[in-house]
């Protein structure tokens, strides 16, 4: 079983429509999770990050965390064609600056 | 713009030969990471640097090392190169302090060995 598993897309959203990006991880003693955004040839942005439990809301953006069930979720409202990238969930386990651990990123197209 | 910057943008290398990868971290961070981030894939941990000291190493052979300079600057030396080292290599800078653990990126280096 992957550390972190998300599903490889690609994944298809009518522009202005919401778009649902999910990730699963492994270790239940994983504490802190990020959500980046890669376009092509270019370098991971962090968006969004979560420590607890329940939703974050920034912009269009919100992460949901359910440690019980252990996914992570990213929704992004009013979808626009900029969207379009791979997305890449990352955990870490420590509360500290050690590794993150991150999947194989979900690509996303926003179709106009 | 994360502030954290990379050099050289591209570099390509012959199979055994060795390089050496900059990066300088954002101000006010004192943490470095890099990671490993071949074509399709997540990236992978390769080590991170808290105030020049290793502060764990991911699943890498000892030909990638690394120093952390006193400030916070860092260098990913590989020696040995293989042709499934062709990737691109980032560095993520980060805060170490309590309720921040967020890495910043920097804008990579491509590898390419042939």
């Amino acid at each position: 079983q992957k550390e972190v598993e998300q599903n490889s897309g690609p994944l298809s959203v009518p522009e202005g429509a919401i778009a649902s990006l999910n990730c699963t991880y492994s270790d239940r003693g994983s504490q802190s999770f990020f959500w980046y955004r890669q376009y092509s040839g270019k370098s991971p942005e962090l968006i969004m990050f979560i420590y607890s439990n329940g939703d974050k809301e920034d912009g269009r953006f919100t992460a949901q965390l359910n440690k019980a069930s252990q996914y992570v979720s990213l929704l992004i409202r009013d979808s626009q064609p900029s969207d379009s990238a791979t997305y890449l969930c990352a955990v870490n386990v420590n509360f500290g600056n050690e590794k993150l651990t991150f999947g194989t990123g979900t690509r996303l197209t926003i179709i106009p | 713009e994360t502030g954290v910057t990379q050099s050289p943008t591209h570099l390509i290398k012959t199979r055994g030969q060795q390089v050496t990868l900059r990066c300088s971290s954002q101000s006010g961070h004192n943490t470095v990471s890099w990671y490993q981030q071949a074509l399709g894939q997540g990236p992978q941990f390769i080590f991170q640097y808290y105030r020049e000291e290793e502060n764990g190493r991911g699943n890498f052979p000892p030909r990638f090392s690394g120093l952390q300079f006193p400030n916070y600057s860092s260098e990913l030396n590989v020696n040995a190169l293989e042709l499934d080292d062709s990737a691109l290599y980032l560095c993520a800078s980060s805060l170490s302090q309590a309720f921040s653990y967020e890495q910043y990126f920097g804008p990579g280096t491509r590898l390419t060995v042939t």
